[in-house]
């Protein structure tokens, strides 16, 4: 158990619709990540947040978007969804940020999306 | 742009074989290197990384890993697997010079392990 918790841990849904994945850091962790990992994709990082503030942005879609709350967990918000969305959204949480060395980021289990 | 490579996509070896993944990257300078391992429908699990320091890095479950900068590589190694090594390994690399702390990931190695 890596300590960052996402939910929920399936979820399906109809093309055209809206979903929200939540995640909650490892305690203490002030960074936010979300990666999609799909099979023709591979892992892709989508976006990071830090202390509530934006901090990178990856390959994501103008359709997707995120948040980072004062209580630091974060949620990713996808929309107008498609057949290709479908996929599994990790979280990954770590200590540190831009400008003070690299940290390792821990994985939370998932969310699996299923757009049919 | 910066990327990372695992080419091995599957692998199939018997329990007590030896175990060698490569992982090439594409950047000169500094990185920060990790290898992570996803069990059947689990989420990934940091096995070992890489900084700074000893190239040769031990990590959990008997893994290792070996930073060879002139050649770009972070090789991972098993001596002896087991069955329950039965899974998917990537290897992530940070690139400092961007300012980002985003894990650029390989394609993957799938890794089945007969008993």
């Amino acid at each position: 158990d890596s300590g960052v918790t996402q939910t929920p841990k399936h979820l399906i849904t109809a093309t055209g619709q809206r979903v929200t994945l939540r995640c909650s850091p490892r305690s203490g962790d002030l960074s936010v990540y979300w990666y999609q990992q799909s099979l023709d994709q591979g892992l892709q990082f989508l976006i990071q947040y830090y202390n509530g503030e934006e901090r990178a942005k990856g390959n994501i879609l103008e359709r997707f978007s995120a948040q980072q709350f004062p209580d630091l967990h974060s949620e990713l918000n996808l929309s107008s969804l498609e057949l290709g969305d479908s996929a599994l959204y990790f979280c990954a949480s770590s200590a540190s940020m831009v400008g003070q060395g690299a940290d390792t980021q821990y994985f939370g289990p998932g969310t699996r999306l299923t757009v049919l | 742009a910066q990327s990372v490579s695992q080419h091995n996509h599957h692998v199939i070896l018997s329990e007590a074989a030896s175990l060698e993944l490569g992982c090439n990257y594409s950047y000169g300078g500094t990185v920060n290197l990790f290898w992570y391992v996803q069990y059947p429908g689990q989420h990934l699990q940091l096995l070992l990384k890489y900084f700074s320091g000893d190239p040769l890095v031990k990590g959990i479950k008997g893994f290792e890993a070996e930073f060879i900068k002139s050649k770009f590589s972070f090789n991972l190694r098993k001596p002896s697997v087991q069955w329950s090594d039965t899974a998917e390994y990537f290897c992530a690399v940070i690139f400092p010079n961007t300012g980002f702390q985003k894990l650029v990931f390989g394609t993957g190695t799938r890794l089945l392990v007969s008993p």
